[in-house]
């Protein structure tokens, strides 16, 4: 069965307000997670990533925070906008693992 | 600069034909990955290679499918004997140096069995 998953397959938001995108991962042995968009036709882009030694982490309008006691990471993103309109996927790496392991994704959709 | 380069971008073949299906890393990344996305689902991780070195295969579904990355820049995923099952977007990605390293992805070889 898949070790990273997303809790909803759409989430819907209103243009200008914040997005939160949940994943919850079992493999307690991951120690690096990222967040991919993937927009429809295009592979997979990098938003941001965080390793297992930190809780929070910041980049331009988004934000990940990971909680290790419960195996949860989630992607904030500030002031949605149109173009944030995409799938994301969380992904996780670690155990001894080469690939990266990604959950099913969330399609944000933005409305007007 | 330029990204990861994948082709062809579509391939459609009959049941039964082999498939090669290429992949140009950004150029100075020592590791390249391959992985599966069906329609829907995130990328699944077929195998992995650090320079020439063919590292992981795990993920390979069973031994139709090979690859090879014979001067540690280009590769090659080559599908043989290819079945109507073996149908989706095929993705190649590569890092600077270890696996750890952030995963820049290519746009894909969409392939279609007949």
């Amino acid at each position: 069965g898949e070790s990273v998953g997303l809790h909803l397959p759409t989430l819907s938001v209103q243009e200008g307000d914040n997005s939160i995108i949940n994943c919850a991962y079992s493999n307690s042995a991951s120690d690096y997670f990222i967040w991919y968009k993937q927009e429809s036709g295009k592979g997979p882009q990098f938003i941001i990533d965080i390793r297992s030694n930190m809780d929070k982490r910041q980049g331009q309008r988004v934000t990940v925070l990971l909680n290790k006691t419960v195996k949860h990471l989630s992607l904030q993103i500030a002031a949605t906008q149109p173009g944030d309109s995409a799938v994301y996927f969380c992904a996780e790496l670690g155990g001894g693992a080469d690939g990266l392991t990604f959950g099913k994704g969330t399609h944000l959709i933005i409305q007007p | 600069g330029a990204g990861v380069s994948q082709s062809p971008r579509y391939k459609v073949t009959k049941r039964g034909q082999d498939v090669a299906l290429r992949c140009d890393p950004i150029s100075g990344h020592v590791s390249l990955y391959w992985y599966r996305q069906a329609l829907g689902q995130g990328p699944e991780f077929l195998t992995y290679f650090n320079y020439e070195a063919q590292q992981d295969k795990s993920g390979l579904p069973n031994d139709r499918f090979s690859a090879e990355r014979p001067e540690g820049s280009i590769s090659t995923l080559t599908i043989q004997r290819t079945e109507q099952r073996d149908s989706a977007m095929y993705r190649c990605a590569s890092s600077l140096e270890r696996t750890q390293d952030t995963q820049y992805f290519g746009p894909g070889t969409r392939l279609t069995v007949l």
